[in-house]
């Protein structure tokens, strides 16, 4: 497709289930973002990669959270031991450059019971 | 903290008037600032970048940023029901991501 592809759109977890995310970026597209949205708020940045490298992780609540992008496409945001508090839509998005504007995809709404 | 914030609104103007949107930003290193338009239930959607000081146009859109004020506007002309959405303003930080602030929900009245 021509678009960012994420999966699952929708994710049910009890608490304290491991979780994994999937981002498949625009071909050919270098950088690729990850960010949380809780409902009623913006679009919070968690992590971004450069083709494989993560060049910034700053925005990750905890280390429960971990991603990786290991051959510079598709990209992976993992959730350990999930709490309620992480229910939210995780968007991911991708830019054809190393800078933005980006391009986002259709989010996984997470939900954790 | 670097930040971009906007007021959240809700905004509400009438059909075929000029909605004004605004947001501030303290990181005086940004260089490009985005606004995004997010329906409800859907994914934020790019409508307008803006780069350098001054007015950028795009149809009914306008674009206004003064880096001296860390201040951007976006103007939308002749307001349409469809315009109705959230709209998010956005600004690159010194590490190369993309900051939002938080949105301004407009509604268009018929």
């Amino acid at each position: 497709g021509a678009g960012v592809s994420q999966s699952p759109r929708y994710k049910v977890a009890k608490r304290g289930q491991d979780v994994a995310l999937r981002c498949d970026p625009i071909s050919g597209h270098v950088s690729l973002f990850w960010y949380q949205q809780a409902l009623g708020q913006g679009p919070e940045f968690l992590t971004y990669f450069q083709n494989e490298a993560q060049l910034d992780k700053s925005g990750l609540p905890s280390d429960r959270f971990f991603a990786e992008r290991p051959e510079g496409s598709v990209s992976t945001l993992k959730i350990q031991r999930t709490q309620q508090e992480d229910s939210a839509v995780y968007l991911c998005a991708s830019s054809r450059t190393r800078v933005p504007p980006l391009h986002f995809g259709n989010g996984t709404r997470l939900t954790v019971t | 903290q670097k930040e971009v914030e906007q007021n959240s609104g809700p905004l509400s103007v009438p059909e075929g008037a000029i909605a004004s949107l605004n947001c501030t930003y303290s990181d005086r290193g940004s260089q490009s600032f985005f606004w995004y338009r997010q329906y409800s239930g859907k994914s934020p959607e790019l409508i307008m970048s803006i780069y350098s000081n001054g007015d950028k146009e795009d149809g009914r859109f306008t674009a206004q940023l003064n880096k001296a004020s860390q201040y951007v506007s976006l103007l939308i002309r002749d307001s349409q029901p469809s315009d109705s959405a959230t709209y998010l303003c956005a600004g690159t930080g010194s590490q190369g991501n993309l900051i939002f602030g938080k949105g301004t929900k407009l509604s268009v009245k018929p």
